[in-house]
């Protein structure tokens, strides 16, 4: 059964950079899409980006100038860097499988980032 | 960019009751429509892919219907462990923007 995990500092301050690792246990990263999606106190769910196996990824246009998407299949993990942070940039990030046709399948837990001073 | 418009953006309905809740989609996006379940401080839940496909292990009192832009998730029967927010998401291409929510409650 394939799990997700996602970790990174719980805390960041303002114009720093947010990372975030997902690590993916039971499977490989092979044959799938992997995303983040975040969901900001109070607010609805916001895709942030997507990455294929093969390495290419999709980003949210309002995101774009400052995120980037990586992963590493030799360590089974998939990771999240966004730039110059802000408060709005606090949420609960998470991290998922994507599968085709079948839609986003398998979650990580969540990790709650707060962009604070 | 699609966007993605749900209404309504909460609803208060008995057990036992049918909901409906609808997704429209700014352009055609054929059948690349799923539904996720959100409760507080859990994990988005996914109930339907492509439009109208029941996810393994989800309860069959959720189904969804639609193609191209108008698309309706429904609960046959609401009990009260779907107390929640649900979102619809188009993944037809990127960005896979999600509707707005729409909080189903009690009443």
């Amino acid at each position: 059964q394939v799990q997700l995990q996602e970790s990174g500092p719980g805390l960041v301050r303002p114009s720093e950079t947010l990372s975030l690792t997902c690590t993916v246990s039971g499977g490989s990263l092979t044959s799938f899409s992997w995303g983040w999606v975040r969901q900001p106190p109070g607010k609805g769910l916001e895709w942030i980006g997507h990455i294929y196996d093969r390495g290419s990824a999709k980003y949210s246009p309002s995101l774009t100038s400052r995120l980037t998407i990586s992963v590493d299949t030799s360590n089974n993990q998939f990771s999240l860097n966004l730039r110059s942070v802000t408060a709005a940039d606090t949420a609960v990030y998470f991290c998922a499988r994507f599968s085709g046709i079948y839609g986003m399948d398998v979650w990580g837990q969540g990790t709650t980032v707060i962009v604070t001073s | 960019d699609i966007q993605m418009t749900q209404s309504p953006s909460s609803l208060s309905a008995s057990v036992g009751d049918r909901v409906t809740i609808t997704c429209r989609a700014s352009q055609d996006i054929s059948n690349y429509l799923a539904w996720y379940q959100l409760k507080p401080g859990k994990v988005p839940k996914l109930l339907i892919y492509a439009a109208s496909s029941l996810q393994s292990g989800v309860p069959s009192r959720f189904s969804g219907s639609g193609s191209g832009t108008d698309f309706t998730l429904t609960i046959s029967s609401l009990q009260p462990e779907d107390v929640a927010t649900y979102y619809c998401q188009k993944y037809n291409s990127a960005p896979w923007t999600f509707g707005q929510g729409t909080k189903v409650e009690i009443k």
